[in-house]
């Protein structure tokens, strides 16, 4: 079992369309990171959250980390076929340990 | 600087025969992480080091599994009688210590080694 399932498991959405990915825990966590990862490559960091209730913007993609530190959710608008990947989220513990979320597969259709 | 490095990046061995994987870290980064990750899931945390020391390791982790960092810079993980269970992308991942800089507490990744058993 993982320390942080996110949901939904799998998306297919048509391009245009918005979308939100929600990753969450039980556990507190110091700060949160949101990760992509394409077919056969490593994940590669998209932004980290580190204050409850922050929202932070990355072009079309808003990330926000809840209040008690525990979940977070990413949206993102207007998707484009580029944004298919994993998004994957990850909690830091204590600057030491990243544990990453179950997974989110997107596809956006042209 | 060229990455995090894995090598190699696909084996097929046959159960009960060992593996070793070997990663190199961006020069400078002192923390090396090791994942273990299955199709469409998100890595599941095997260990860590700082330096040449193994700080963590996953109770998950079985005795066949142990790694090594012996001088601090690249890493190994060796995978004894391997099982079909065992498949999975392994992947690395190195950062700085928190507290020495702007990369500090950012994963990054290499490209990871596949491994099937048959």
């Amino acid at each position: 079992t993982q320390l942080l399932e996110q949901s939904p498991q799998f998306l297919s959405i048509q391009e245009g369309e918005n979308l939100t990915v929600y990753c969450n825990s039980s556990s507190v966590f110091s700060s949160l990171q949101w990760y992509r990862q394409e077919p056969g490559e490593g994940p590669v960091l998209l932004v980290t959250v580190v204050t409850g209730g922050e929202v932070k913007k990355l072009k079309r993609l808003t990330f926000q980390f809840g209040d008690a530190r525990k979940d977070s959710s990413l949206h993102i608008t207007a998707a484009q076929p580029g944004d298919t990947g994993l998004y994957l989220c990850a909690g830091v513990f204590f600057l030491r340990q990243f544990y990453f979320g179950t997974g989110t597969s997107l596809t956006v259709i042209p | 600087d060229t990455g995090v490095s894995q090598d190699p990046r696909h084996k097929i061995t046959k159960r009960g025969q060992n593996v070793t994987f070997r990663c190199d870290p961006i020069s400078e980064h002192n923390r090396l992480y090791w994942y273990r990750q299955t199709l469409g899931q998100g890595p599941e945390f095997l260990t860590y080091f700082q330096n040449e020391a193994q700080l963590e390791k996953s109770r998950l982790l079985s005795d066949r599994f142990s790694a090594e960092r012996p001088k601090g810079s690249f890493s190994t993980l060796e995978i004894q009688r391997t099982e079909q269970g065992d498949s999975a992308m392994y992947l690395c991942a190195s950062s700085l210590r928190p507290g020495t800089g702007a990369g500090a507490n950012v994963l990054t990744f290499g490209a990871g080694s596949r491994l099937t058993v048959l």
